[in-house]
Order: C-alpha cells, then structure tokens, then sequence
C-alpha cells in the first residue's frame, strides 16, 4: 500500500537533548512538508521541500532543521533551541509543482507526539 | 496575507442529521485552491474535498459537498445523513496562489470540532 509512514509514534525528549523524527514516503511524490499541531490549533508549516536536495523554512523553521537527500525520505530534527517542541508533528507528501492538476490534495502520516521529560 | 477562519470551535448534530462547518478565507489572489480535511482522535489528516476558484459547479464528494460563494469568500462543508464516525475535528486550508509564483503550500484554520450524537 502506499503512503507516508511516521516513526516513532510517540517521543520524549531531555532538556538539551536534539531528537529526529522520521517521514518516509512510497507515493513517489516529489513534495513533502513538516507540520506542528499545537491543542486547538490548527497545522503550521514548519519546512517543506519541493525536490530532492532542496528545502525551505516555513512559517516556524526556528529550533528544527530538516534534509531531503533522498526523494523518499524527509527527516525533521528538533534541535535544543526549540524551546517549546511539546505538540504533534505531522508529515506530508504531494506531487510536485507542474507534475499534475492543481486539485491534488497533501497525503498525510499518522503523525508523531513529542513530549519533553 | 492569506488567511483561513474557521469560527466553529465545537458543533453537535444529531445522527442522520445534515451539519454545515463554516469556513471563510481572504486572499488577493485569483486562482486559489481550497480543501477540507478531517482528523480524528487517532490523528491522521483524512482529505474530503477540493474546489477550485474557477470551478462553477460546487464540489461534492459522497456525504460531502462544498457550499462555495465566492462573493462572500466562504466554502462551506456540508455533510449530510451524519454518522457516529464523522465525529472529528475539521480543517479548511486554502493553496496559495495557484499561478504565477505558485507552491504547495497550505495555509489552515484552527479546526472545528464536530460531536455526531446518537
């Protein structure tokens, strides 16, 4: 089946500790984005990245880093300078720009829950 | 800017009852995509719907359709006959600027929570 797998499900981090959660797609889509869901609150854009080996910051890039080496793969760390990383982390993929029509949705994991002990 | 308002924080409807989530956006742009997404409790994001600013027909998609006035800058969703299962929460995100300096990006709102009672 294809789609976007998320790992791990759920994450604890320690102060001044960097944690990397993994997204990892099958859909052969060129896209892939890194959203944060603070409690009712909808998603922010954290990184996106529209090719392999290029990326950009979104809306709230401060204290995560990403890379895109591999089209399949999109990895999101959340660095020590993150001083509040406590909310769900959603990934998502979608074809790229020019690739198709404009109605293509972004597919989503099932998200991971970052918690700080 | 690009802007989503989803001014519902929590709805109720009765099961088989039809239920409208409101959603208005703001955007100068003239080609403009929007979508609606539903999240259960688990918290995968589940896509429902699409319309297209130049689309004449409203969007509908089985139990779903799209009550788009583009006048007024809202795309309603309606489900109709609710069931148990579409309790979740519900987001609108629009696509920003569909030509011209396009990208993937979606901008969303801040959900609506919908309760289906029995």
């Amino acid at each position: 089946d294809g789609g976007i797998t998320q790992s791990p499900k759920y994450l604890f981090r320690k102060e001044g500790q960097n944690v990397t959660l993994s997204c990892e797609q099958n859909l052969n889509h060129d896209a892939m984005y890194w959203y944060r869901q603070d409690p009712g609150q909808g998603l922010r854009l954290i990184y996106y990245s529209q090719i392999v080996n290029d990326f950009q910051k979104g809306d709230i890039a401060e204290g995560y880093s990403v890379s895109r080496e591999k089209k399949e793969s999109f990895p999101l760390t959340v660095t020590s300078a993150q001083k509040n990383p406590t909310a769900f982390y959603l990934c998502a993929s979608s074809i790229g720009l020019g690739q198709g029509r404009l109605n293509q949705p972004q597919h989503f994991g099932d998200g991971t829950r970052l918690s700080i002990l | 800017a690009q802007k989503i308002t989803q001014t519902q924080p929590g709805m109720f409807v009765q099961e088989k009852e039809a239920v409208t989530l409101d959603c208005t956006y703001d955007t100068s742009d003239q080609s403009y995509g929007l979508f609606w997404y539903k999240q259960p409790s688990s918290g995968e994001m589940i896509f429902l719907i699409y319309q297209g600013s130049y689309d004449e027909q409203n969007a509908t998609e089985g139990r779903y359709s799209l009550n788009f006035q583009k006048a007024r800058k809202s795309a309603n969703l309606v489900i109709s006959a609710s069931q148990l299962g579409d309790s979740a929460m519900y987001f609108c995100a629009m696509r920003e600027g569909l030509y011209g300096g396009a990208t993937n990006k979606l901008i969303f709102g801040t959900g609506t929570l919908l309760a289906v009672q029995p």
